[in-house]
């Protein structure tokens, strides 16, 4: 089974640009996260989607977006950029959520490594 | 308030065994989860802790008590390629579980 993807692998923008990142999720899995990293912030969550809807929200400016569509597949998208928005960012899939916490696994994909000059 | 404390670095030697601890501030969650991140890699799922006590999976275990607030991840038996960083996250209880992630722990093997 062929795991998380995104593209781009490498993105070098400027400030003031709009960027837009895509994530496809494994098959079955219909719950996809987004993380930005950065050196010693660890992982900070972004959003959570899941059927099309956005389920969990972080603590970041409006200017982070994203999406998901009917396949499962999304896109975040990051406005107005700023240096500070240099970071690598990670998408994470798992299954539908259910009863069981233990299934909330997240399989993550080799992430986007954003470069804002 | 929600929080995860984990040590920043470790070091250790090939072959030692070494204990990673976690410990939390948040209450109303389901089990704690173990990451490994190699540099320039993602994050992988090790482990998964429901219930207190100790979980074993290879060399590598973890541990839970809710009731100290703590849990740790123990790593025999040490080689170079467990050199990375280790997350914990907890699985939060509320209307949609989320994750709630440490900073992370940067572990250095040396010969």
């Amino acid at each position: 089974k062929a795991g998380v993807t995104q593209t781009p692998r490498y993105l070098i923008k400027t400030r003031g640009q709009q960027v837009t990142l895509s994530c496809s999720p494994i098959s079955g899995h219909r719950s996809v996260s987004w993380y930005q990293q950065t050196p010693g912030q660890g992982l900070q969550f972004l959003f959570e989607y899941f059927s099309e809807t956005q389920r969990n929200k972080g603590n970041f400016p409006g200017r982070f977006s994203g999406r998901q569509f009917s396949n499962s597949r999304s896109e975040m998208n990051v406005s107005t950029l700023e240096l500070g928005d240099s970071a690598l960012y990670l998408c994470a899939s798992s299954l539908p959520p259910n009863r069981d916490p233990s299934t909330d696994t997240q399989y993550f994909g080799p992430g986007t490594r954003l470069t804002v000059l | 308030g929600q929080s995860l404390e984990q040590p920043s670095e470790v070091t250790a030697v090939e072959g030692a065994i070494v204990q990673i601890n976690c410990t939390y501030q948040t209450s109303g969650f389901y089990g704690l989860s173990w990451y490994q991140q190699h540099d320039g890699g993602a994050p992988t799922f090790l482990s998964y802790n429901g219930l207190d006590g100790l979980e074993e999976t290879g060399r590598f275990s973890s541990f839970l008590s809710r009731s100290d607030s703590y849990g740790y991840l123990l790593l025999q038996e040490l080689q170079m390629k467990d050199s990375a960083s280790y997350f914990c996250a907890v699985n939060k209880r509320g209307n949609n579980r989320k994750l709630i992630w440490g900073l992370g722990t940067s572990l250095a093997v040396n010969p």
